[in-house]
């Protein structure tokens, strides 16, 4: 049963320059997250999304950052207009969806802005 | 009131001592406190976790004691092996309003085992 996976692994963007960045959760899994973590910072949460939903966006950048789950494929977090503040570590994790169930980390998607 | 204070922020212990790192909350609506290990390059794994109505989860080397009144946790490693030099964060989880939980991060310990 493969894990969480991301891709890419590494993302290098010029500023001004839009970022995708995929997730594709456990098998069984239907709940997706969406953390982002600066260096030396701990995770912070920016979206909980389900097939076809966003159920929670709190975390959420208000401009340019939008996320989708599609019923078919994987997840995808984009960026539009990257600064050089959104260079980070992103990572996705999914859940079975149970009250309580876990949350398993994807490798994580290292974004570089120049 | 979300907030989890993690200290300290980084540790050096020598192989074959006790690694403990602390974390404390506010919120009392938090009922899952997992630990998270993470290596260079990786993504965070799941290394323990505790619900507040123990007060301490050992797994082989790595064991949670869980103080509910004083809203503290903390993580202890064993014989800590320098396999273990990692950063350690910890997490406080909720029920949101979205009917999912939500998991609050501390900021992270930077662990370095010493041969």
């Amino acid at each position: 049963n493969a894990g969480v996976m991301q891709n890419p692994r590494h993302l290098v963007r010029r500023r001004g320059q839009e970022a995708r960045l995929r997730c594709s959760p456990m098998k069984g899994h239907s709940h997706v997250y969406w953390y982002r973590q600066l260096p030396e910072e701990g995770l912070k949460f920016m979206v909980y999304l389900q097939k076809e939903n966003i159920i929670d966006e709190s975390g959420m950048p208000k401009e340019r950052f939008s996320a989708e789950f599609p019923k078919e494929g994987p997840s995808i977090l984009r960026i539009q207009q990257v600064v050089r503040g959104d260079s980070a570590a992103y990572f996705c994790a999914s859940s079975e969806g149970l009250a309580g169930g876990q949350q398993y980390f994807g490798p994580g998607t290292r974004l570089t802005v120049t | 009131q979300q907030q989890v204070k993690q200290s300290p922020q980084s540790l050096i212990v020598q192989k074959g001592g006790i690694s403990i790192i602390n974390c404390a909350y506010e919120n009392t609506a938090f009922d899952y406190f997992p630990w998270y290990q993470q290596f260079p390059g990786k993504g965070p794994a799941l290394l323990i976790a505790i619900r507040p109505d123990v007060s301490e989860k050992k797994e082989g080397r790595f064991t949670i004691s869980f103080n509910k009144s004083a809203k503290q946790f903390s993580l202890h490693i064993m014989d800590s092996q320098p396999g273990d030099s990692a950063t350690y964060f910890c997490a406080c989880s909720f029920l949101g309003t979205s009917g999912t939980y939500k998991y609050i991060f501390g900021t992270g310990t930077r662990l370095k085992v010493l041969a």
